[in-house]
């Protein structure tokens, strides 16, 4: 079976400093997506950044960058230049690319990020 | 506004009643999810639809009943509902199933049972 860990409950950053989230899974699939979602407090979820286990180059949106470490199962999530909006809770998501299963996200419990003025 | 919208938004239900949760997604997809958010847990996918069809129901018990009778919508039926199946329950949906196109969420409908 497929799970994914956050390993930080909560964590704070001040405004304009760069912060790491962290996710490990485990898998015995070769062929899979991982994601990071984030849910504001007005509970809306949407998807920050997203890595295809085939790619090698880690994934960058703007501010948002990840390491994806796939030998180790890891995939941690940067923010730089934290900003004030940033606050949320964050979700690491696991799919398969294939079978039955694709598409059916798997979550961990989350990291919920404060940024201080 | 993500194009994906749940009513109610709050929904107070004791545990002999009935009531339904609807979803609606403007968005033209072909894919739609119900999510369970419990404190303290994991995000649980409960149902997936693709096409109208069910395609995976994650041993949910069968107090939860969903309904897709078009792309657009989705309904989740609650009877004799537990008061551990208070949590906020997550609607979402995709172009279709592959990994590569996002979910889209809604805002989610916050269910107490008393």
């Amino acid at each position: 079976a497929q799970t994914v860990t956050q390993s930080q409950p909560e964590m704070s950053v001040q405004e304009a400093e760069t912060v790491t989230l962290s996710c490990t899974y485990d898998t015995s699939e070769s062929n899979y997506y991982l994601f990071w979602y984030k849910q504001p407090p007005s509970r809306q979820m949407i998807l920050v950044i997203r890595q295809e286990a085939y790619k090698q180059q880690n994934a960058t949106e703007n501010r948002f960058s990840v390491n994806f470490q796939k030998a180790a199962k890891s995939f941690s999530l940067k923010i730089s230049d934290s900003q004030l909006g940033d606050t949320a809770m964050y979700f690491c998501a696991f799919t398969p690319n294939y079978g039955g299963s694709q598409g059916n996200l798997i979550f961990g419990k989350g990291t919920k990020l404060s940024v201080k003025p | 506004e993500t194009g994906v919208t749940q009513t109610p938004r709050h929904l107070v239900m004791g545990m002999t009643n009935k009531k339904s949760l609807k979803c609606e997604q403007h968005l033209g997809h072909n894919a739609m999810y119900w999510y369970k958010q419990s404190a303290k847990k994991p995000l649980e996918l409960m149902f997936v639809y693709s096409l109208e069809e069910r395609v995976e129901n994650n041993s949910v018990p069968s107090r939860f009943s969903p309904e897709c009778p078009n792309s657009s919508h989705l309904f989740l039926h609650l009877h004799t509902l537990q008061p551990e199946d208070s949590a906020l329950y997550l609607c979402a949906s995709s172009q279709d199933r592959t990994p590569a196109y996002e979910q889209y969420f809604g805002p989610g409908t916050r269910l107490t049972v008393t």
